[in-house]
């Protein structure tokens, strides 16, 4: 069974740095995309980016590249999301998905975690 | 960055018919749109990719047409867990977008 687990999340101080992970199991986790997805309260999706296999390829939304970097560990079956200079806006609950094996779309999500950037 | 745009916003049906819900994209995504489906306390689920390919294990009355700009995802004589909210996204170019999302509720 595919399992997704994030951790991690919690409250954050506006302008500080916070890591998420991603554990991964049930699957060859070295032979497929990774990807991260957030969704603030009450609002609908929005593509953070994705990691390959071997993370010699990284693609992130425009406007969150100079803030988040993902990374993967291999060894350890775990995706990361490192977040800087964080925001209100970046409140929200952060999905880490798999891609699937003949489509860039996510086939399997983690149940998410959230995070909340306040004072 | 490629706008979808999804419609109804809300659905109300009851069990045993069938409804649709819309998407269209700001320019040409040739066939490669998602549907997802979300429910509280539950993963995300993957119901269709590439415009109209069934997701393994997402039951035959969930379908996917369209290409191009307009797309449209059919769910025949709705079962109960059907009821959830709808995503679409489009997966032709960076960065992946995804519509508002359609709340299919029960009548």
């Amino acid at each position: 069974e595919v399992k997704l687990v994030e951790s991690g999340g919690g409250l954050v101080q506006p302008g500080r740095s916070l890591k998420l992970s991603c554990a991964a199991s049930g699957f060859s986790f070295n032979d497929y995309w990774m990807g991260w997805v957030r969704q603030a309260p009450g609002k609908g999706l929005e593509w953070i980016g994705e990691i390959n296999q071997d993370s010699s390829t990284i693609n992130y939304t425009p406007s969150l590249k100079d803030k988040f970097t993902i990374s993967r560990d291999n060894a350890q079956n775990t995706l990361y999301l490192q977040m800087s200079k964080l925001g209100s806006e970046d409140t929200a609950i952060y999905y880490c998905a798999r891609a699937g094996a003949f489509t860039t779309a996510f086939d399997y999500w983690g149940q998410g975690v959230m995070v909340t950037v306040s004072s | 960055d490629v706008q979808m745009t999804q419609s109804p916003y809300n659905l109300a049906a009851s069990p045993g018919e069938s409804v649709s819900i819309n998407c269209k994209a700001s320019k040409s995504i040739s066939k490669y749109l998602a549907w997802y489906q979300q429910k509280p306390g539950k993963a995300n689920k993957l119901l269709i990719y590439d415009g109209s390919t069934l997701q393994s294990g997402i039951p035959s009355r969930f379908s996917g047409s369209g290409s191009g700009t307009d797309f449209t995802l059919t769910i025949r004589s709705l079962e109960p867990e059907d009821f959830g909210l709808y995503y679409c996204q489009q997966h032709n170019e960076y960065p992946p977008t995804f519509g508002g999302g359609t709340k299919l509720e029960l009548k």
